[in-house]
């Protein structure tokens, strides 16, 4: 099973601000991963595909990258309205997997 | 408009039985890979199961191989979810959730909560 480590767990935020969130896969898995935003009370939202690919309607402001083991969100000039748990998922081998979520927090 | 809307979650005691539904519409249901995932306070966010677009490919998440049985009905548009031998480790909301075609999931269910309690 492939394990994915996101760093941080947390991370308190001012708006403007340009927030990094990492995931680290235990084995190489190329560019399968992909970024999900979940806010309180909803379902996870895709944001990010395929490690770099944004997902149609998502602001600009989300961006991806990585390949192999090391992965990047990005969020430039964070809004109040990106408060929310941040998920990774990998898809390049069963079981698919998910990192243990960043919680962001707006102050 | 893509909707994707689960239901069958109750209370049930630790050996008991349960199937839950996903009821699909706004897309062609047969053309799209399904999946369920779970989530827990404790655990996060857990893939559980999947199937392909005929009902000829599952596969399942090893906690629950054995126990769990997907299946789809695509002249009824709809995902299901057996769950048999339940456990309190099963607790969690269960979202059906729609494969883009990587793996990858660009519509997700409100969810249906799953409480195993005695």
């Amino acid at each position: 099973e492939i394990v994915l480590t996101q760093s941080p767990d947390f991370q308190s935020v001012t708006p403007k601000e340009k927030v990094t969130i990492t995931c680290r896969a235990s084995q190489s898995i190329g560019r399968s991963l992909h970024w999900y935003q979940q806010k309180p009370d909803q379902s996870p939202k895709l944001l990010i595909k395929s490690a770099s690919q944004s997902f149609s309607g998502v602001p600009s402001r989300f961006s991806g990258s990585g390949s192999g083991t090391d992965f990047t969100l990005t969020i430039n000039s964070l809004e109040a309205e990106d408060a929310a748990t941040y998920y990774c998922q990998q898809s390049s081998s069963l079981p698919l997997t998910f990192g243990q979520g960043t919680r962001l927090e707006i102050k | 408009e893509v909707q994707l809307v689960e239901s069958g979650g109750v209370v049930v005691q630790p050996g008991g039985s349960l199937r839950l539904s996903c009821a699909a519409s706004g897309f062609t249901f047969d053309d799209y890979t399904m999946h369920w995932v779970r989530q827990t306070p404790g655990k996060g966010l857990e893939w559980v199961s999947l199937i392909n677009w005929n009902g000829g490919e599952t596969y399942y998440v090893d906690s629950v191989k054995g126990r769990f049985t997907i299946s789809r009905d695509n002249s009824k548009n709809s995902l299901y979810l057996q769950m048999d031998s339940l456990t309190i480790e099963d607790t969690a909301l269960y979202y059906c959730v729609r494969d883009k075609g990587g793996s990858y999931y660009d519509y997700w269910g409100q969810g249906t909560l799953v409480t195993v309690s005695s």
